[in-house]
């Protein structure tokens, strides 16, 4: 679980809607950035991807648009299930030389049954 | 095919203690990175190993870590002495390549408590 006293920001959402999750990147330089998703007591779990070459990328429930303008990246899940329940981090790839991730502060996403 | 595993998934010190966290990484992965998430905060970057070479050691917060990846296989990071703030999850996570659009894949963490 979370540490006490954590304060993320949260988004609490009902079974079925869809879901919103924004993050800003700071360096106009990334080219690849990616989204993660963390449960209680496992590790980041790839979610999906996007190059900078692109402004939208779609999966499975899942789409990643970019906004290379303002430098703004957003997750939307469709359809939210309470397994969608976690911590949700935005991550920016700066080197491709060492594929070194570049994490952003993480948003819970509560689902209300 | 056995994920990214990390031994113990949790350690609870006394501060000047010293503590040794383990990471192996997915059979066949030259990658092998570490990284920190420190009382809830963003996840960090620790650093970055190639085989037995460390390529990237520029988040290591001090000279009380210590990583090694002898052989080119599984990682160990020592904190040596350790002290409250390194209270955290420490996350080890490996790749096959680098580059851009190389996926990297995370372990479950080890949960260090430092009383």
């Amino acid at each position: 679980g979370e540490s006490v006293g954590l304060h993320l920001p949260t988004l609490s959402v009902q079974e079925g809607d869809n879901s919103i999750i924004n993050c800003a990147y700071s360096n106009s330089a990334s080219d690849y950035f990616i989204w993660y998703k963390q449960e209680s007591g496992k590790g980041p779990q790839f979610i999906i991807d996007i190059r900078s070459n692109m402004d939208k990328r779609q999966g499975q429930r899942v789409t990643v648009l970019l906004n290379k303008t303002v430098k703004h990246l957003s997750l939307q899940i469709a359809a939210t299930q309470p397994g969608d329940s976690a911590v949700y981090f935005c991550a920016e790839n700066r080197d491709g030389a060492t594929n070194k991730l570049i994490f952003g502060t993480g948003t819970l996403l509560a689902v209300q049954p | 095919e056995a994920g990214v595993t990390q031994f113990p998934s949790h350690s609870v010190i006394e501060k000047g203690q010293t503590v040794t966290l383990r990471c192996d990484p997915i059979s066949g992965h030259d990658n092998l990175y570490w990284y920190r998430r420190v009382m809830g905060k963003e996840i960090k970057f620790l650093l970055h190993f190639v085989k037995e070479s460390k390529q990237d050691e520029s988040g290591m917060p001090n000279n009380r870590f210590l990583a090694e990846r002898t052989g080119g296989t599984y990682s160990t990071l020592k904190v040596q002495p350790a002290e409250l703030e390194d209270s955290g999850v420490y996350f080890c996570a490996s790749s096959q390549l680098t580059g851009s659009n190389t996926e990297a894949f995370f372990g479950q963490g080890t949960r260090l408590t430092v009383v």
